[in-house]
């Protein structure tokens, strides 16, 4: 059974860099078949992509957030990292790693962590 | 991006009942739509890909319908721990799109 934690400070500042970091367990990211992505989730709010890796590195983020959003992996440790940059309390959510099942053209969420809360506060 | 719309974005029902939610897309995705279940405090979970098969675990009573731009979730016989809320998904193209969700609450 797959399963998916996400690790990182519950509080960031405004300006600064987010940063989480998401283990798997059960299954090797190094696995084909899959992306694994970020999602998070504002209080009360809906869903919204962040973006995704490969484990050849390769990466696609929504354009929304694409100029701050950075995400790594490191198949060595079987996780994957996700940084956001120059944050604002707009970026105040539920942060989830979730491992993407492709099918077709893009993939659906088959997995997902517990999920963990980032506040941007000063 | 896709732009999905969920009807409606609450409903009352009881135990025993039978529920539809429906899931419009704003540009045709073929079936390339999933189905997850949301409870306070957890992660979504999957419960239809491919518009209609059913991941496994699912409950029977959990089924999906629909191509192109229309789609429905229905919930045969809604049971105590369905009470959650409900996103559509679609996975045609990039950036990946969430309806806005339908919270279903107990009558």
């Amino acid at each position: 059974q797959v399963q998916l934690q996400e690790s990182g400070p519950g509080l960031v500042k405004p300006s600064q860099t987010l940063s989480l970091t998401c283990t798997v367990s059960g299954g090797s990211i190094s696995s084909g078949s899959y992306y694994w992505s970020w999602i998070r989730q504002p209080a009360g709010k809906g869903l919204e992509w962040i973006g995704r890796i490969y484990t050849s590195g390769s990466t696609n983020y929504n354009p929304s957030l694409k100029s701050r959003v950075t995400i790594s992996v490191d198949t060595s440790k079987n996780q994957f990292s996700l940084k956001l940059s120059s944050v604002t309390a707009a970026d105040t959510a539920v942060y989830y790693c979730a491992r993407g099942f492709i099918s077709g053209p893009a993939y659906y969420f088959d997995y997902w962590g517990q999920g963990t809360l980032v506040t941007v506060s000063s | 991006a896709i732009r999905m719309t969920q009807s409606p974005s609450s409903l009352s029902a009881s135990t025993g009942d039978r529920v539809t939610i429906t899931c419009r897309a704003s540009q045709g995705i073929s079936s390339y739509l999933a189905w997850y279940q949301q409870k306070p405090g957890k992660a979504p979970k999957l419960l239809i890909y491919a518009a209609s098969t059913l991941q496994s675990g699912v409950p029977s009573r959990f089924s999906g319908s629909g191509s192109g731009t229309d789609f429905t979730l229905t919930i045969s016989c809604l049971q105590s721990e369905d009470f959650a809320t409900y996103y559509c998904q679609q996975y045609y193209s990039y950036p990946q799109t969430f309806g806005q969700g339908t919270k279903v609450e107990i009558k």
